[in-house]
């Protein structure tokens, strides 16, 4: 069974710092890799997608996020956070063909001005 | 473009009680998914609809229930309620055929038993 694991239950960064969350899979064919950002009492938003091609992908908000097949990982990164970005953070994998998101427990982020 | 609404925001039942929740997909979509998130977790599936059939279901007893419309909105219904369905429901649509599979979701329904 698929499983995703967010190593960082909670990480706190002063506000224009950089940024990066962990991300490990385990689906081992072709996986198919999402970041999701949720605020508190919201729903989740989509920051960025990884399905083949360039292993370092863009995404909204200033995100990027980097495709390792060798490590199982697919780490969130941002070089410069802002307070705004305090909120919960998401890992999820479907895998190719699947109709399951399968997500990691969640990483919550804090932001000192 | 419309993205996906839900309904109710909140909702507070009793156990035992039946409950349904509303989904509208976003537009364009033909393909809905419910996933339960309790509080400090992530969301888990429970299934999916799509052509008004369930196209999937995650580990869920059968008194979680669903339904899909010809306009691709979706219900989720959940009969005798116990204390541990609280919980954030999510509803996320998508488009089969897409080649990414990408989940777009709503804001959630919060459930509340007592």
């Amino acid at each position: 069974a698929q499983s995703v694991t967010q190593p960082d239950i909670h990480i706190t960064v002063s506000e224009g710092a950089s940024l990066e969350l962990r991300c490990n899979y385990s689906y081992g064919a072709t996986p198919y890799l999402f970041w999701y950002v949720q605020s508190p009492g919201q729903g989740l938003q989509l920051l960025l997608k990884y399905f083949s091609g360039d292993t370092l992908v863009q995404g909204i908000k200033g995100f990027e996020a980097e495709f390792k097949r060798s490590q199982s990982s697919f780490n969130l990164r941002k070089p410069s956070v802002h307070w705004s970005d305090a909120a919960e953070y998401f890992c999820a994998d479907s895998g190719a063909g699947s109709y399951q998101l399968t997500f990691g427990k969640g990483t919550k982020l804090s932001v000192i001005p | 473009e419309t993205g996906v609404t839900q309904s109710p925001t909140h909702l507070i039942k009793t156990r035992g009680q039946q409950v349904t929740l509303r989904c509208s997909s976003q537009s364009g979509h033909n393909t809905v998914s419910w996933y339960q998130q309790a509080l400090g977790q992530g969301p888990q599936f429970i299934f999916q609809y799509y052509r008004e059939e369930e196209n999937g279901r995650g580990n869920f007893p059968p008194r979680f229930s669903g339904l899909q419309f010809p306009n691709y909105s979706s219900e989720l219904n959940v009969n005798a309620l116990e204390l541990d369905d609280s919980a954030l429901y999510l509803c996320a649509s998508s488009l089969a055929g897409d080649s990414t599979d990408t989940q777009y979701f709503g804001p959630g329904t919060r459930l509340t038993v007592l």
